[in-house]
């Protein structure tokens, strides 16, 4: 199965600063149709997880710009410019491209 | 507008059954798969398998085979989840989600299912 690294596994931050996490794929996730189906989650305390960017950098319906996905291959970056206080929770990074789909371990974000 | 809406909380012994659901509202049930998803009290989430809305066919993780039924009832767009058999380790939440084939992603997910087993 394909291991997704997150880093850091908690990101202290100032709130109105970036944050940053990485997550790297122990193969490729480049699918033989040339799409990479890499996507990150956010999940609120007590809430379900919700899908902020798929396809490494689309952001979905109504997710602030703030929200900024990169990466290829087997290296991937979520950045949040100006961190607010409903950004905070766990990020988790996905991976749809092999079989079986895995989660990442999470990154809980919190205030410094 | 799209929702999943699961079943509510269940507490049950080992060795029992249950069986959520997942109800599908806002678009046409069967033109999206539905993936199921674990997460243990404070873990992470952990993919479990899915099925075809459209033909019935599950499929599931090989950690989830054996005891893990995933079952469709289209004519009221719920989508089933039964766990026999129930070991302590079973209990999570669970949640149901619309994978988006096209972007492959879930983009619609049920409030959870919080599954208690205690003797």
């Amino acid at each position: 199965d394909v291991v997704l690294t997150q880093t850091p596994v908690a990101q202290p931050v100032t709130l109105g600063d970036q944050a940053s996490i990485s997550c790297r794929s122990s193969q490729s996730l480049v699918h033989s149709n040339g799409n990479t189906y890499l996507e990150w989650y956010l999940q609120k305390p007590g809430q379900s997880p919700q899908l902020l960017i798929y396809k490494v950098s689309n952001r979905f319906s109504g997710v602030p710009d703030r929200f900024i996905g990169s990466g290829s291959g087997s290296d991937f970056t979520l950045k949040i410019s100006r961190v607010e206080p409903e950004d905070l929770g766990v990020y988790y990074c996905f991976q749809a491209t092999h079989d079986p789909p895995t989660f990442g371990s999470g990154t809980k974000l919190e205030i410094k | 507008q799209i929702q999943l809406v699961q079943s509510g909380p269940e507490l049950k012994k080992p060795g029992e059954s249950v069986k959520i659901s997942c109800k599908a509202s806002g678009y046409t049930f069967t033109d999206y798969a539905m993936h199921w998803v674990k997460q243990a009290p404070g873990k992470g989430l952990k993919w479990m398998g899915w099925i075809n809305t459209y033909t019935g066919k599950p499929t599931y993780a090989d950690d989830f085979k054996g005891r893990f039924v995933f079952s469709l009832e289209a004519s009221a767009s719920t989508a089933n989840l039964q766990i026999s058999n129930l070991k302590n380790e079973d209990t999570a939440t669970y949640f149901c989600a619309r994978f988006h084939n096209n972007w492959g992603s879930f983009d619609y997910w049920g409030q959870g299912v919080m599954v208690t087993v205690s003797s």
